[in-house]
């Protein structure tokens, strides 16, 4: 079965530490991982997606195959970094994606 | 517009009462996604389009669901006889070809009461 699994439903962290959002997925293909991201009465928008290998605000995530996770990490988190976070799966040739529950990142001043 | 646009961006219906939901893709857009994401959920697919034929309807939960884009742009989601379950934030999304990414829109907001 496809599934994604984000197992924090919230996440708080002070300003200047380090930040893991956790993402494990379920696919018995090829998988292609997104980070979704949602600010405060914003609408989603792409953050990464593993195919790319870039780093995005200072985010960064690695696929790891053999673990089956797509962890978005941040050395220092910032303020403006608050919001809401999905982990999506590429099921397929049609680009549905298969979406986490999301993790609410809180940064404290 | 330069971004994807939905509308109504609120719905208020009566159980029992059809509503209809509006998506103007980016343009020149070829894939539009509709998902539906309720409270403390992430968005779930309902349906996908390259331009106006319908390739993936496997999400629809029900046949009281009905998607439409007839002319390759604008989409509209029906739902007849909307049921209390119902309610939820539809999101559209669109992308260039399908293996881009996908823009999304800032949903619709559907509360059935």
């Amino acid at each position: 079965a496809q599934r994604v699994t984000q197992p924090e439903k919230l996440l708080s962290v002070f300003k200047g530490a380090p930040v893991e959002l956790k993402c494990n997925y379920s696919y018995s293909g090829s998988p292609e991982l997104f980070w979704y991201v949602q600010y405060s009465r914003q609408r989603l928008q792409l953050l990464l997606r593993h195919i790319s290998r870039e780093s995005i605000k200072g985010f960064t995530a690695d696929l790891n195959k053999g673990e089956t996770s797509f962890h978005l990490k941040k050395p220092f988190a910032q303020e403006e970094d608050s919001a809401m976070y999905y982990c999506a799966l590429n099921a397929g040739n049609n680009r549905k994606l298969i979406w986490g529950l999301g993790t609410s990142l809180g940064v404290n001043p | 517009g330069a971004g994807v646009s939905q509308s109504p961006r609120y719905k208020v219906a009566k159980r029992g009462q059809d509503v209809a939901l509006r998506c103007d893709p980016i343009s020149g857009h070829v894939s539009l996604f509709w998902y539906q994401q309720a409270l403390g959920q992430g968005p779930e697919f309902l349906t996908y389009f390259q331009n106006e034929a319908q390739l993936d309807k496997s999400g629809l939960p029900s046949d009281r669901f009905f998607a439409e884009r007839p002319e390759g742009s604008v989409s509209t989601l029906k739902i007849q006889r909307t049921q209390q379950e119902d309610s939820a934030v539809y999101l559209c999304a669109s992308s260039s070809t399908g293996t881009e990414e996908a823009f999304f829109g800032q949903g619709t907001r559907l509360t059935v009461v």
